[in-house]
């Protein structure tokens, strides 16, 4: 079993709906959480943290749920430039490594 | 301000030639990494070095070395390039135990 799953998408959407998808892990020591952005060729960059109680950055929410260990990203009103792959990132406390989600890719459509 | 610079940016190689891989940060951090991505696959740890004079294997080292040259430089060398070994690799670096992790801009290695 791989340590994060996520749905591969794509999720194509049309500018300003909404849409969210989820990444599961398999540690539940796990401690760290992020989300990160990868556009076609370009190298991951980080997003945003996921924090316990949730935590919204502009048009981005992320939620985690320690118990079902699975965090979400939501991006509310879409744009064009939200067209990414989205990787889901996962830490354990003190450990140099991250391990990474495959991506889930969002494609926003005019 | 350069951040995490790898070269080169494309290679090709034969079955059997080896290579080094070049990565160099400027943000002064103590922690480098190199991953390799294939599709489906996402990012998978090769080696790491959480500081200066200190390397360790990740998820997948086989065929893989590092040196660890300096604090600002990381390299990976191929001895021996097999067509396994195509993909895109990333090199990054952090602050130990803290985000976020910065990456360079990639090597995309054809082994042919």
């Amino acid at each position: 079993r791989k340590e994060v799953e996520q749905d591969p998408g794509p999720f194509n959407v049309p500018e300003g709906a909404t849409v969210a998808f989820n990444c599961t892990y398999s540690n539940s020591a796990s401690q760290s959480f992020f989300w990160y952005r990868q556009d076609c060729r370009k190298e991951p960059k980080l997003l945003m943290s996921v924090y316990s109680s949730g935590n919204e950055d502009g048009r981005f929410t992320a939620q985690l749920n320690r118990a079902s260990q699975y965090i979400s990203l939501l991006i509310r009103d879409s744009k064009l430039s939200d067209s990414a792959t989205y990787l889901c990132v996962v830490n354990m406390l003190n450990d140099y490594k991250l391990s990474f989600g495959a991506g889930t890719t969002v494609t926003v459509r005019a | 301000n350069a951040g995490v610079t790898q070269t080169p940016k494309f290679q090709v190689l034969k079955t059997g030639q080896s290579m080094t891989l070049q990565c160099a940060q400027d943000m002064n951090h103590n922690s480098m990494y190199w991953y390799r991505q294939d599709p489906g696959m996402g990012l998978r740890l090769i080696y790491y070095s959480a500081s200066e004079g200190t390397t360790d294997k990740g998820e997948v080292p086989n065929g893989y070395n590092v040196s660890r040259l300096n604090k600002r430089e990381f390299s990976l060398r191929l001895e021996s390039a097999a067509p396994s070994q195509t993909s895109v690799y990333f090199c990054a670096s952090s602050e130990p135990g803290r985000q976020p992790q910065h990456f360079g801009d990639g090597t995309r290695l054809s082994i042919l």
